[in-house]
């Protein structure tokens, strides 16, 4: 969705190493929603951000929403294999329509 | 516990077949929405219902339609099938506080 842009849309990185996962939106986010995806399978929930400033971690992933409500970031620390898959933003907007958009995703690939 | 179920997990048409893609969730969740993912696309959303018996196109509605005539189902219709639809599809859900969304296994499509 041009509403919502994630970057970037690949990343190798070692074993270890820390990375960062961006997801802008145009306008003023209700709710921003990660997801993981393996290959060929359906999506895992990771965490949801509404408020600004917000910040939410789970094991070593952390993700940010920013005061405005526009941008979020996901980090992973010391990544390791079973991260490496496919991160989805997808965000919500303001008004009781249960609609909700992708950005293109984030392919990981962590090398041992 | 089953969540959201779809059906049928794989499934070859025919160009100008008509097929019926079957979605249900058993948590009582007010919103359904219908997703078609392509290589490096993320995403994108056909058409959305915020209850029984209201529905709304999303982004790429063209060429599918969808009703919801019980809070439980919410299936995607195929008139005419066309090789552009060969695609993963994805069925998901959310309650009205929109805390998360609950996704199918999803349902891989081949037109030929």
């Amino acid at each position: 969705s041009q509403e919502l842009e994630q970057s970037p849309q690949s990343l190798i990185v070692q074993e270890g190493k820390n990375l960062t996962i961006n997801c802008t939106s145009s306008k003023t986010l209700y709710g921003l929603y990660w997801y993981k995806q393996k290959y060929g399978e359906g999506l895992i929930f990771l965490m949801m951000l509404q408020k600004g400033g917000e910040e939410k971690s789970h094991e070593k992933i952390t993700a940010k929403l920013d005061e405005k409500k526009q941008q979020s970031s996901l980090h992973i620390t010391a990544s390791q294999p079973s991260h490496a898959g496919i991160y989805l933003c997808g965000a919500s907007y303001s008004g009781n329509t249960g609609k909700l958009i992708f950005g293109q995703g984030t392919t990981l690939q962590v090398k041992p | 516990n089953a969540g959201v179920t779809q059906t049928p997990k794989f499934q070859v048409l025919k160009t100008g077949q008509s097929m019926t893609l079957q979605c249900a969730q058993d948590m009582n969740h007010e919103y359904m929405s219908w997703y078609r993912q392509d290589p490096g696309m993320g995403l994108r959303l056909i058409h959305y219902s915020v209850g029984a018996g209201i529905t709304d196109q999303g982004e790429v509605p063209n060429g599918y339609n969808v009703s919801r005539s019980t809070t439980e189902d919410f299936p995607l219709r195929l008139l005419s099938a066309a090789p552009s639809q060969t695609s993963v599809y994805f069925c998901a859900s959310s309650s009205l506080n929109r805390a998360s969304y609950t996704f199918g296994s999803g349902t891989r499509l081949t037109v030929v």
